[in-house]
């Protein structure tokens, strides 16, 4: 089964409008760290914002914001106020941490910012 | 501070030869991993490490494919003999203990 699931292979947004990137995820173990990634044209992999399972409040990163669900299992990454930068590949991942911190990364969203 | 070197950023060689790729993870990390990413299949875990030990290689394709890790700031992956549908970015990626792992630049590999 996936363990992480990215159903929007790709967006457009505005410029200056907010944005949500959807993530599902899927384990039974109750520790686990949550990760969003930016992969822009150039290649890299950019770590933007992490999220524990056990975190009361949902992370925030400068524009970047994590809606976290955990009875839904969602991940959601929101953007506020998107900028042409913004435009790139951005991967949903998680790290279980009761399977020796095993990586599982999603299939990925290609956002793209309209002027 | 440094973050996680690989070398070669490209590599690009005939089918049937050896193919080496190098990476530095960031000094004082304990987890590193080797990562595949091609349009067909996105980002596949290969191989990944702990403390230089070797904890899950069920990502590696076949026994083509080995990695080693003979020390905390350097770790290698070969593949022998390198076939065209190995082409691929392949990334390595270094983190402490649950941290976020940072990525290299990755190694663009064409086997012709």
């Amino acid at each position: 089964a996936q363990k992480i699931t990215q159903t929007q292979p790709g967006m457009f947004v505005q410029e200056k409008e907010a944005v949500t990137l959807d993530c599902t995820y899927d384990t039974s173990d109750p520790s686990y760290g949550l990760f969003w990634y930016k992969q822009p044209s150039s290649g890299e992999m950019i770590f933007l914002i992490y999220q524990g399972s056990y975190d009361q409040q949902n992370a925030t990163e400068g524009r970047y914001s994590l809606n976290f669900q955990k009875a839904r299992k969602s991940a959601n990454l929101v953007i506020s106020a998107s900028q042409l930068g913004d435009s790139a590949m951005y991967f949903c991942a998680m790290r279980d941490e009761d399977n020796f911190n095993k990586f599982y990364f999603g299939s990925g969203t290609k956002l793209n910012v309209k002027p | 501070d440094a973050g996680v070197i690989q070398s070669p950023r490209h590599e690009v060689t005939e089918m049937g030869q050896e193919v080496t790729l190098r990476c530095k993870p960031i000094s004082g990390h304990d987890y590193l991993f080797w990562y595949r990413q091609t349009m067909m299949r996105g980002l596949e875990l290969l191989i990944y490490f702990n403390n230089n030990v070797p904890i899950d290689d069920s990502g590696m394709p076949e026994d083509r494919f080995s990695a080693k890790m003979p020390n905390a700031s350097f770790s290698t992956l070969k593949i022998q003999p390198s076939e065209p549908r190995d082409s691929a970015v392949y990334f390595c990626a270094s983190s402490l203990d649950t941290q976020p792992q940072h990525f290299g630049d990755g190694t663009r590999l064409s086997i012709l």
